[in-house]
């Protein structure tokens, strides 16, 4: 089975409006963590928001949330306020202690904003 | 800044070459991964070190080898190389504990003609 599942290969949201990325998990360790990236067309990998397995509130950097969702075993991301320079590719991933704190990356999903 | 350094940013080689690549992983750090990244395509795993142990292997091919070095720098080798063996190959380096994040070099552009 998947470690991680990204449902979504392409989006549009309307400049300024809020979009909403799926991932959903796949694991049985307790203590696990989850990530965002974003990979604009230039290449580079960067990392947006984290979430713990343990944490009880949602994971909030500036205009990017994290839709924590354990009991569904989601981690959507939630940008705000979408902009141009938001166009690029996004992945979701997990880290479980089980497998030695392994790394496993969703497929992606491109997000476009259109003007 | 990530803190992460690969070299180089981009090659071009031909067929049946045999490449180097290099990467030095965020102080501190001692797991060490290589990806590969083809056009238009998703991150493939390929190895992890840690602290100069092979700890896991994802979908390497025979032709491609890695290590680690005791000063924590690692090397991923591509030989005989192939025209879809093209991609971006990104090192990334992490602390070991499952809420620490991956930190990618910029990653090292491969063009095989």
């Amino acid at each position: 089975a998947q470690k991680i599942t990204q449902t979504q290969p392409g989006m549009f949201v309307q400049e300024k409006e809020a979009v909403t990325l799926d991932c959903t998990y796949d694991t049985s360790d307790p203590s696990y963590g989850l990530f965002w990236y974003k990979q604009p067309s230039s290449g580079e990998m960067i990392f947006l928001i984290y979430q713990g397995s343990y944490d009880q509130q949602n994971a909030t950097e500036g205009r990017y949330s994290l839709n924590f969702q354990k009991a569904r075993k989601s981690a959507n991301l939630v940008i705000s306020a979408s902009q141009l320079g938001d166009s690029a590719m996004y992945f979701c991933a997990m880290r479980e202690r089980y497998t030695g704190n392994q790394f496993y990356f969703g497929t992606g999903t491109s997000l476009t904003v259109i003007p | 800044d990530s803190g992460v350094t690969q070299t180089p940013k981009h090659l071009i080689t031909a067929t049946g070459q045999r490449v180097t690549l290099r990467c030095s992983p965020r102080s501190g750090d001692l797991s060490v991964y290589w990806y590969q990244q083809s056009l238009d395509q998703g991150l493939q795993f390929l190895i992890q070190y840690y602290n100069g142990e092979e700890r896991a292997k994802g979908n390497i091919l025979e032709r491609f080898s890695a290590q680690q070095f005791p000063d924590l720098h690692s090397e991923l080798n591509l030989s005989s190389l192939e025209l879809g063996d093209s991609a971006l190959y990104f090192c990334a380096s992490s602390g070991d504990t499952p809420t620490g994040e991956l930190f990618f070099g910029e990653g090292s552009r491969l063009t095989v003609l």
